[in-house]
């Protein structure tokens, strides 16, 4: 079935370091993929997503690609500020449902 | 603001009693979930309803029950609460197909005694 894998944490670094959140995915076909974030206390947020080979999603200076040759789909940002200090969850849907398969998260801890 | 809203936010229960967590959306989706958040667990699918009028189990449905009372809402009840089911819980509304992703509430925590 399908299935979502992303890198363990915690994730601490230093203001305005380079972040990059690893994530690897199995799925049959051709599924969209998501990366959503908590902030302590709330619900999950949408914060990119990308809906085939190739294609990049961006946000608020966060990107990631979608590989399909690595079936991968890293999080990346140049410049990590304390205010993305959260976790991560990367996730994907495909197939014949609806459904989204989440990965177990990442915690990022940005220190000033 | 147009969303997902939840209630309760907290709830501590006792073991053995029993409650229904509540969720509304305001965007005309056709599909909810409930989700629980665990650490180190990730979110787990309980129950999902793709449709008015259709519920189908999820990853971890045992202890739960849902109805989707109308197209904006989708409940989840506990007939007899177990320690087991402290947890966080999050419901969340899509479009029923398509690349979209989903609307999240913000969660309600509960804990069972």
């Amino acid at each position: 079935g399908n299935s979502v894998t992303q890198m363990e944490g915690p994730v601490t670094l230093s203001e305005e370091a380079f972040l990059t959140i690893n994530c690897t995915y199995t799925a049959t076909g051709y599924p969209s993929l998501f990366w959503y974030v908590q902030y302590p206390g709330e619900g999950l947020q949408l914060l990119l997503k990308a809906t085939k080979a190739d294609d990049k999603g961006s946000n608020k200076g966060f990107e990631a690609t979608y590989r399909k040759e690595t079936t991968s789909f890293h999080l990346e940002k140049g410049s990590v500020q304390v205010s993305d200090s959260a976790v991560y969850f990367c996730a994907l849907k495909g197939g014949a449902t609806n459904k989204l398969i989440f990965g177990t998260g990442t915690l990022l801890a940005v220190q000033p | 603001n147009a969303g997902v809203t939840q209630t309760p936010k907290f709830q501590v229960l006792k073991t053995g009693q029993s409650m229904t967590l509540q969720c509304a959306q305001d965007m005309n989706h056709n599909s909810m979930y409930w989700y629980r958040q665990d650490p180190g667990m990730g979110l787990r699918l309980i129950y999902y309803s793709a449709s008015e009028g259709t519920t189908d189990k999820g990853e971890v449905p045992n202890g739960y029950n849902v109805s989707r009372l109308n197209k904006r809402e989708f409940s989840l009840r506990l007939e007899s609460a177990a320690p087991s089911q402290t947890s966080v819980y999050f419901c969340a509304s899509s479009e029923i197909a398509g690349s979209y992703g989903y609307t999240f509430g913000s969660g309600t925590r509960l804990t069972v005694v």
